[in-house]
């Protein structure tokens, strides 16, 4: 399976920042999600990043708020602007439609913020 | 939207037990049922899957149990062992659209 990875793996924000998490796969894939996952909670859709155009956000979520850029087959981004420590969360990107089927899902490693 | 409810949100077993997670869904629609296990501090894995079209699928311990008409879905896993301790998760997709149960802690009793 792809191989993905996430950068950074942590961070400490102070409130008010903007932090960019970048997430790449070794492989183009079709799909490429992003979740966000509370302290002890479930995975929650943010947007799915669609490639050339804006993404699809889930209500709850808006652009301003986690603006997402996915340049290419390989690659996307998730910003998360204006923080306040209620983002503070693992955030995960995930893929699906490369080399296995076209709808499981694989996790990247994960970002960890913490907004104080 | 997709509705998928989890049970129980903690279950303990002792070493060689077995131990089963429960699933429900709303969306008639989904057509794909995976689950996942997170250990603490990681990414969640996928460890077994099945499709609508199946009843039921095992690999080696673990077997999943899929009941369309009652759109439930269950995990089992047998002789449970130490390193079983994790959150599962269950999901619930149709058209890549995926939604995740609240998850489950199993924790495994030497």
């Amino acid at each position: 399976s792809a191989v993905i990875s996430q950068k950074p793996s942590r961070d400490i924000c102070q409130r008010g920042t903007s932090l960019t998490i970048q997430c790449q796969v070794d492989s183009q894939v079709t799909m490429m999600f992003w979740y966000r996952q509370q302290p002890g909670q479930s995975l929650t859709l943010i947007a799915t990043a669609n490639q050339g155009s804006e993404a699809t956000y889930e209500s709850g979520f808006v652009i301003d708020k986690f603006p997402i850029s996915r340049p290419n087959l390989t690659f996307s981004t998730l910003t998360v602007s204006n923080m306040s420590p209620e983002d503070s969360s693992i955030y995960l990107c995930s893929l699906s439609g490369g080399t296995g089927s076209t709808d499981t899902q694989y996790f990247g490693p994960g970002t960890r913020l913490t907004v104080l | 939207g997709e509705n998928v409810e989890q049970h129980p949100s903690t279950l303990s077993v002792q070493e060689g037990d077995s131990a089963v997670i429960k699933c429900t869904y709303s969306d008639s629609a989904s057509n794909y049922f995976p689950w996942y296990k997170q250990e603490l501090g990681k990414r969640p894995q996928l460890i077994i899957d099945i499709r609508s079209n199946v009843g039921e699928k095992k690999d080696q311990r673990i077997a999943v149990t899929l009941n369309k008409t009652a759109k439930h879905f269950s995990l089992h896993i047998t002789e449970t062992q130490p390193e079983d301790s994790a959150v599962y998760f269950c999901a619930a997709s149709a058209n890549n659209d995926m939604r995740f149960g609240a998850g489950t802690r199993l924790t495994v009793k030497p």
